[in-house]
């Protein structure tokens, strides 16, 4: 069965560099989620969006944007990159009448 | 206070045996909890998801919900070390048309041969 995609699988930038990160949900699934998980941490909710529409918003910087496409696919923009920004990014997809949400593998991003 | 609390562990157990793990929650409006199973380096990968209190059972594992209680459970019988990995608790809420899911901190669980 098809899963939720995630490029790239790892992300290397310098800081105050941009990245954008790219999720492709389960087909049909209108839902998308994205966490960012530190290590050893649990992941933190950021921001979901719901038929292309922002559907709610978590701890997302600032500095963070993201957006859902007509085809259902996510990206997530991320500017002036800090150290701290290094992290796993998870996107999830759920069909919103249900509510099992199944995640991609991440993106692991590296600020150096 | 964390909305959902989850021991980190970690655990170590032999193989074959029952593991318990556990999540307290404080939102008595949470309608949905799950248990992720998540592998380093991985995505969490969805293992149970349960709405009513009560047991819920999928081969070797048991999701179990006390809402009086808010407290969850998952049980792994015949433990193999296959199945050592983060264990994540989550819950739901809904928001706008759609859910909110809220993780605990995941538990680290050892299985050893």
């Amino acid at each position: 069965a098809a899963g939720v995609i995630q490029s790239p699988r790892h992300l290397i930038k310098e800081k105050r560099e941009t990245a954008t990160l790219k999720c492709y949900p389960i087909p049909r699934h209108d839902t998308v989620y994205w966490y960012q998980q530190g290590p050893g941490q649990d992941p933190q909710f950021l921001i979901s969006f719901y038929e292309k529409m922002q559907s709610d918003k978590g701890s997302i910087p600032d500095r963070f944007s993201a957006q859902q496409f007509s085809d259902y696919h996510s990206e997530l923009n991320m500017s002036s990159l800090e150290l701290g920004d290094s992290a796993l990014y998870f996107c999830a997809s759920s069909l919103a009448r249900h509510t099992e949400a199944f995640f991609g593998q991440g993106t692991r991003l590296t600020v150096v | 206070q964390k909305e959902v609390e989850q021991d980190p562990g970690p655990l170590s157990v032999p193989e074959g045996a029952i593991v318990s793990l556990n999540c307290t929650y404080s939102n008595s409006a949470f309608q949905y909890f799950m248990w992720y199973r998540q592998y380093s380096r991985k995505g969490p990968e969805l293992l149970m998801y349960t709405y009513s209190s009560g047991n819920k059972e999928d081969g070797r594992f048991t999701a179990q919900v006390d809402k009086s209680s808010k407290y969850i459970s998952l049980f792994i019988r015949d433990s193999q070390p296959s199945d050592s990995a983060t264990y994540l608790c989550a819950m739901s809420l809904p928001t706008s048309g759609t859910y909110k899911y809220i993780f605990g901190t995941g538990t680290r669980l050892k299985v050893l041969a």
